[in-house]
């Protein structure tokens, strides 16, 4: 089994959804982020927690909300999806001490 | 200036040669460098991780790290159809809690 899973793996919905991507780790790793990729623009951050009780914006975070409900789960909500909100999805864990990152399979998202 | 930049390639190699990927860094405080390989619509892979300056050794691949010019580099040695990727450079500053920042990446094409 994956150390980070997501689910789901591709998801196809219609402007103005709600859309909720989970993920969950077995790593025991503190820090979980979620990272959106498009072609030609790389992996880019929309937001991040150290702990359950810490969350932070990223780069990209308007539009995306998050919950981290437990050390192990970090869910990303599109709260009314739009088209340019199409790409695919990574979350992400590290430990605190190196900042290797370690990632989910990844979530294909096309918002017609 | 970005923060990490790449060439975003295509760099193509005849199967069997040394392919070289290069990276530079503007932030001289950085201290972790990492080479994650990505397949098409997979997420990325660590392959390897440099701290030091000078080079390290893993396989066939070799990450080479110049602090003083801000470059790291990986070398990959007979090149084999199976490395056709692309490949990210991550840099942690060791600040902002450990944050990896990426370059765009660069795809590599081995040619049999």
């Amino acid at each position: 089994d994956a150390d980070v899973t997501q689910t789901p793996r591709n998801r196809i919905t219609k402007t103005g959804k709600r859309i909720m991507l989970e993920c969950s780790q077995t790593k025991g790793h503190d820090r979980m982020y979620w990272y959106r990729q498009d072609p030609g623009l790389g992996l880019r951050l929309i937001y991040y927690s150290f702990d359950v009780k810490d969350i932070n914006k990223g780069e990209i975070s308007d539009g995306y909300s998050v919950s981290r409900q437990a050390q192990a789960k970090f869910s990303l909500s599109l709260e009314s999806a739009i088209p340019n909100q199409t790409a695919l999805y990574f979350c992400a864990t590290s430990s605190r001490n190196t900042g290797e990152l370690f990632f989910g399979e990844g979530s294909r998202l096309t918002v017609l | 200036q970005k923060e990490v930049e790449q060439n975003s390639g295509p760099l193509s190699v005849p199967e069997g040669a040394i392919a070289s990927l290069n990276c530079t860094y503007s932030d001289r405080v950085s201290q972790s460098f990492f080479w994650y390989r990505q397949y098409s619509g997979k997420s990325p892979e660590l392959i390897m991780s440099i701290y030091s300056n000078g080079d390290k050794e893993d396989g066939r691949f070799t990450a080479q790290l110049n602090k003083a010019s801000q470059y790291v580099s990986l070398l990959i040695r007979d090149s084999q159809p199976s490395d056709s990727a692309t490949y990210l450079c991550a840099v942690n500053r060791n600040n902002a809690g450990n944050m990896l920042t990426f370059g765009g990446g660069t795809r590599l094409m081995v040619k049999p």
